[in-house]
């Protein structure tokens, strides 16, 4: 079974923070993702990575940054964080196989005050 | 911009029942689908992937293609109150990792 685990399930930080969310896989899988989920606006990916140290901006990648130094570990930096970053947050990777199906991680609900 | 809209629900559905759940999509390029059921404060699960047209069944569940008409549909059978979730449909582009675009999701009901 896949195997994607997040760092936290539950995280608050106050404005201005410097926030990190970590992503781990343990199927050595190419692609990992990161989401952000909200009410009446779904799913919307905010960045992704097919290789180490490779990364692409998704749909919503204003006001935060990934690193992904190792294959099996996909971080997500909110350099500053903001009240209108308070969100459910979800990691997904793949694996170029026939369909590149994604699997996703528990998420971390994050509260910014 | 690639869109990926399902019928908006709530939608509610006697135990037994076929639920019937709707997708279209506006990427012609899209070649892969993707259904997944997510509980309430739960991540998404995926329970179905198609990419032919026509019907591909798993147990209780046939996904449903039609490229020409831009279309997919998930079909339950004899529907359970362990049924109700949310489920979103997916399309999958042609990018790099073959990035998704999730619908906002139909909220299903299965009445005991």
């Amino acid at each position: 079974d896949v195997k994607v685990t997040q760092s936290s399930r539950y995280l608050v930080k106050r404005t201005g923070e410097k926030v990190f969310l970590e992503c781990v896989q343990d199927m050595d899988h190419e692609n990992m993702f990161w989401y952000r989920q909200d009410p009446g606006l779904g799913l919307r990916l905010i960045y992704f990575s097919y290789d180490v140290k490779m990364k692409e901006k998704g749909d919503i990648p204003e006001g935060y940054s990934v690193s992904r130094e190792k294959k099996e570990r996909f971080s997500l930096i909110l350099e500053s964080a903001s009240t209108n970053q308070t969100s459910m947050y979800l990691c997904a990777s793949s694996y170029p196989g026939q369909t590149y199906e994604q699997y996703f991680g528990p998420g971390t609900r994050l509260t910014v005050t | 911009q690639k869109e990926v809209e399902q019928n908006s629900g709530p939608l509610s559905v006697p135990e037994g029942a076929i639920a019937s759940l709707n997708c279209t999509y506006s990427d012609r390029v899209s070649q892969s689908f993707f259904w997944y059921r997510q509980y309430s404060g739960k991540s998404p699960e995926l329970i179905m992937s198609i990419y032919s047209n026509g019907d591909k069944e798993d147990g209780r569940f046939t996904a449903q293609l039609n490229k020409a008409s831009q279309y997919v549909s998930l079909l339950i059978r004899d529907s359970q109150p362990s049924d109700s979730a949310t489920y979103l449909c997916a399309a999958q582009n042609s990018g790099s990792a073959r990035q998704l675009t999730f619908g906002s999701g139909t909220q299903l009901t299965v009445l005991p």
